[in-house]
């Protein structure tokens, strides 16, 4: 069946080093894509998506690009701040019709901790 | 701005006790979700709705049941609370034109 498969954490990184997050899926099709970030002590919100093969997401200096050759759509930011400190989720929506076609399928999620 | 507003952050029940989580959407979406998150597992689906009345059961329906009676509103329960359920409960609402699903804040519960 479908699933997503993404680095385990914690991750610890200083000031304005590079991120990466890996993701890899396994999907009948080609699904849609996104990545949803959890700040301490709230729900998750979307931070980007990509709906076709080579589409890239962008919000807040994070980038992903869709892979179909590789099945992954790795999360990527240049210089990280200290609030960006949160746990990441990597998720692919279901592609299939009637009621549960929204259904996103996640990952375990990657928490990331930012040092000063 | 979507608002999904979760009844309760914190809670906290007894073995045996029937407890209800109760989430409000107010973009008028059709699709609504219940999810619980535990370290180490993620997110698995416990229930979805796409319509008024309609439910259907996600990964782990075990203990649960749900209700939808209006569009706005999809409520969680818990039929006989067991401490296995301890866990932060996430609610989300999506509207199919996008895909998107929008969180709640959710609900830390804690069965002793």
């Amino acid at each position: 069946g479908d699933s997503v498969t993404q680095m385990e954490g914690p991750v610890t990184l200083s000031e304005e080093a590079f991120l990466t997050i890996n993701c890899t899926y396994t999907a009948t099709g080609y699904p849609s894509l996104f990545w949803y970030v959890q700040y301490p002590g709230e729900g998750l919100q979307l931070l980007l998506k990509a709906t076709k093969a080579d589409d890239k997401g962008s919000n807040k200096g994070f980038e992903a690009t869709y892979r179909k050759e590789t099945t992954s759509f790795h999360l990527e930011k240049g210089s990280v701040q200290v609030s960006d400190s949160a746990v990441y989720f990597c998720a692919l929506r279901i592609m299939n019709y009637g009621g549960s076609q929204g259904n996103l399928i996640f990952g375990k999620g990657t928490k990331l901790s930012v040092k000063p | 701005d979507v608002k999904v507003t979760q009844s309760s952050r914190y809670l906290v029940k007894r073995t045996g006790e029937k407890v209800f989580l109760e989430c409000v959407q107010d973009m008028d979406h059709e699709n609504m979700f219940w999810y619980r998150q535990d370290p180490g597992l993620g997110l698995r689906l416990i229930y979805f709705s796409y319509d008024v009345k309609m439910k259907e059961k996600g990964d782990i329906p075990e203990g649960y049941s749900v209700s939808r009676e209006k569009k706005e509103r999809f409520s969680l329960i818990l039929e006989s609370a067991s401490t296995n359920q301890t866990s932060m409960y996430l609610c989300a609402s999506m509207r199919l034109t996008n895909y998107e699903q929008y969180f709640g804040p959710g609900t830390r519960l804690t069965v002793t």
